[in-house]
């Protein structure tokens, strides 16, 4: 079974230019998160959706973070614009329901 | 206050030997916890979910106390391939997993 799948895996960017982010789940999984990974830490979560819902997104700084689902399939995460602190690990994870959450690789952002 | 804390360690344990984590939480209106495992620049896997009555997978143990609100992992006969980082996990009633800052494990040959 394929994983979850997440591209690009690095980006490199400079602040103030946008830079978006996809992700593809795990076939089935109506649920799909968005976290922010910093070093150091653990995940935090930005984003829940169910299906095409954005259920939970009261973490996500909604000035310059966006995210849509539109098919409640695959995702899509945007900065715009990018800051310097926004560099991290942007990791997107699914799951059936509110069950075992499986991650993806990551997409490591660098804003210089 | 935090809530999920781990000792974010490093633990230097050498190969063979036992080592066990905690990790507390402040919220009691807990529903479920998880286990977590880390490698260096990848992305955290699931190791175990945490049952109230325990649970063993192999080498690995987990345990839930929900009076002295912390969970624990155990691992025996530890591996030079079980340096890791390992992340708890818990679910508040608010359907989504909050995480703690995990546990930096190096196992020394």
């Amino acid at each position: 079974e394929a994983g979850v799948v997440q591209s690009p895996r690095y980006k490199i960017i400079e602040k103030k230019q946008p830079v978006a982010f996809w992700c593809n789940p795990i076939s089935g999984h109506n649920t799909l998160y968005w976290y922010l990974q910093n070093l150091g830490q653990g995940p935090e979560l930005l984003i829940r959706y169910e299906n095409e819902e954005a259920v939970d997104d009261s973490q996500l700084p909604k000035d310059r973070f966006s995210a849509e689902r539109l098919k409640g399939v695959d995702s899509t995460l945007k900065i715009q614009p990018a800051e310097l602190g926004d560099s991290a690990v942007y990791l997107c994870a699914s799951s059936v329901g509110y069950n075992e959450q499986f991650f993806g690789p990551g997409t490591r952002l660098t804003v210089l | 206050r935090k809530e999920v804390e781990q000792d974010p360690g490093p633990f230097n344990v050498p190969e063979g030997a036992t080592v066990a984590f905690n990790c507390t939480y402040s919220n009691s209106a807990s529903q479920s916890f998880f286990w977590y495992r880390q490698d260096c620049r990848k992305e955290p896997k699931l190791l175990m979910s945490v049952y109230s009555s325990g649970n063993e997978d192999g080498r690995f143990t987990a345990q839930l106390n929900r009076a002295s609100q912390y969970i624990s992992l155990l691992i025996r006969d530890s591996k030079l391939s079980d340096s890791a980082t390992y992340l708890c996990a818990g679910n508040f009633g608010n359907e989504k997993l909050t995480f703690g800052t995990g546990t930096r494990l190096t196992i020394i040959p």
